[in-house]
């Protein structure tokens, strides 16, 4: 039974440059929820997606935005990107049925330079 | 705002000692509680959870964690720490109603292990 997976691994990128991260959620899993992780941080809650729909956000501007597709996987993308940007994206997946428990995927290591 | 504070960002052990890693949450309501250790670049691992029942958690790798209402805390704890245990070590707290659940992480304690 796979776990979360995400893609890219790693990833380098020009400030004002767009990009496109992909996560697949646990099997029977339908609800993705994406984190950034600033270097020396603790995670923080970007927006989480069901059915489709933006179910939630965090206190992220508009420049990040995302997609959840049919099969439940999900896509964050983040324009104009900016240097503070830089930061590890952890994918994390649940049940929406009351599920508490979310699980991660390894993540996403973004550098803007 | 609910929140989690995670006392000391560092935290220095001797092999075999013990560990002890605070965590203090602000809910208004009655949370759910989890610790999750990261190893270096790498994803988030789940140590243990709270959610309801016994309020003595026990997880993987020997931690155990006591969720104290009274104070509003969930100290992560092992009796002997391992040099594998050598880590950065996140609490977190789940909010939300049925199917709107997100995390509020800490800061994080990074643990060392002295031989």
């Amino acid at each position: 039974d796979a776990g979360v997976t995400q893609s890219p691994t790693h990833l380098i990128k020009t400030r004002g440059q767009q990009v496109t991260l992909r996560c697949s959620p646990k099997s029977g899993h339908d609800t993705v929820s994406w984190y950034q992780q600033a270097l020396g941080q603790g995670p923080q809650f970007i927006f989480q997606y069901y059915e489709e729909e933006e179910r939630q956000r965090g206190n992220f501007p508009d420049r990040f935005s995302g997609h959840q597709f049919p099969n439940y996987s999900s896509e964050l993308n983040v324009n104009a990107l900016l240097l503070g940007d830089s930061a590890l994206y952890l994918c994390a997946s649940s049940f929406d049925r009351a599920e508490v428990q979310q699980y991660f995927g390894p993540g996403t290591r973004l550098t803007v330079t | 705002a609910q929140s989690v504070t995670q006392l000391g960002s560092h935290v220095s052990v001797s092999e075999g000692a013990l560990v002890l890693l605070r965590c203090n949450y602000s809910s208004s309501v009655p949370p759910y509680l989890f610790w999750y250790v990261q190893y270096p670049n790498q994803g988030l691992q789940l140590l243990l959870k709270y959610t309801t029942g016994a309020t003595l958690v026990k997880g993987i790798n020997g931690f155990e964690a006591e969720f104290k209402k009274s104070e509003t805390s969930f100290h992560l704890t092992k009796p002997s720490a391992h040099m594998s245990d050598a880590a950065e070590y996140f609490c977190a707290v789940s909010l939300g109603t049925s199917g709107t659940y997100k995390y509020i992480f800490g800061t994080g304690t990074r643990l060392k292990v002295l031989a």
